[in-house]
């Protein structure tokens, strides 16, 4: 089975480009979850989806964030415009509905805004 | 609230023990697991739920003590693919909205 599929895997980018993240969860799974990594901050919950429903978005940093689930197989992740303290790993998992604890994390997209 | 893990890293020789431990200053419903190897992407390990129930995977255990909002993971006669930065992620409602820790480097040594 394919796992969860992230593109691009990088993404350079300058400060007040549009960017866009995109992520495949596997096959069934009910729930979708948008995760950020930064040595600073570590790893942080950004949105997560259940049934492309968005359930909670409280840890996205601000209106230049968006995400949608237009279907069961697709998510994207959208900074606009794009600043230099976005640089970091982002994460897309998704999990089963019978076990939502249970996350399969995506290989991850290093962004990089200069 | 971010949980703290204990200690920031820990070198080990193959076949020592370790434990890392992960606490609390809030009432959990459970805490979740996962170990990340340099440039790799989190990978599930193990969920413990309140009620102080202990896992095993492999030769790597855990436990939640339900009273002092702490859960420890313990490393058993560590091997080489041991090594890697091990995370707790902490959900007080049961709403799968993860806060996790800094993490916990582990060097396992040959």
């Amino acid at each position: 089975d394919a796992g969860v599929i992230q593109s691009p895997r990088h993404e350079v980018t300058e400060m007040g480009q549009e960017v866009t993240l995109r992520c495949k969860p596997i096959s069934g799974h009910d729930y979708l979850f948008w995760y950020r990594q930064t040595m600073m901050r570590g790893l942080e919950l950004l949105i997560y989806f259940n049934n492309n429903v968005p359930i909670d978005d409280s840890g996205m940093p601000e209106d230049r964030f968006s995400a949608k689930m237009p279907n069961a197989s697709f998510s994207t992740l959208k900074i606009q415009p794009s600043e230099p303290r976005d640089s970091a790993v982002y994460f897309c998992a998704s999990s089963l509905g019978t076990a939502p604890g249970e996350q399969y994390f995506g290989p991850g997209t290093r962004l990089t805004v200069t | 609230q971010q949980p703290v893990q204990s200690p920031q890293a820990v070198i080990l020789r193959e076949g020592e023990d370790a434990v890392i431990n992960c606490s609390s200053s809030k009432a959990l419903y459970s805490v979740h697991w996962y170990r990340q190897k340099h440039g790799e992407a989190p990978v599930f390990l193990m969920i413990l739920l309140k009620g102080g129930e202990q896992k095993g995977h492999d030769k790597i255990s855990a436990s939640f003590n339900e009273k002092k909002q702490q859960s420890s993971l313990y490393l058993t006669a560590s091997q080489l693919s041991y090594s890697g930065t091990y995370f707790c992620g902490t959900d007080l409602y049961n709403d799968y909205k993860l806060s996790f820790g800094a993490g916990t480097t582990v060097t396992v040594r040959a």
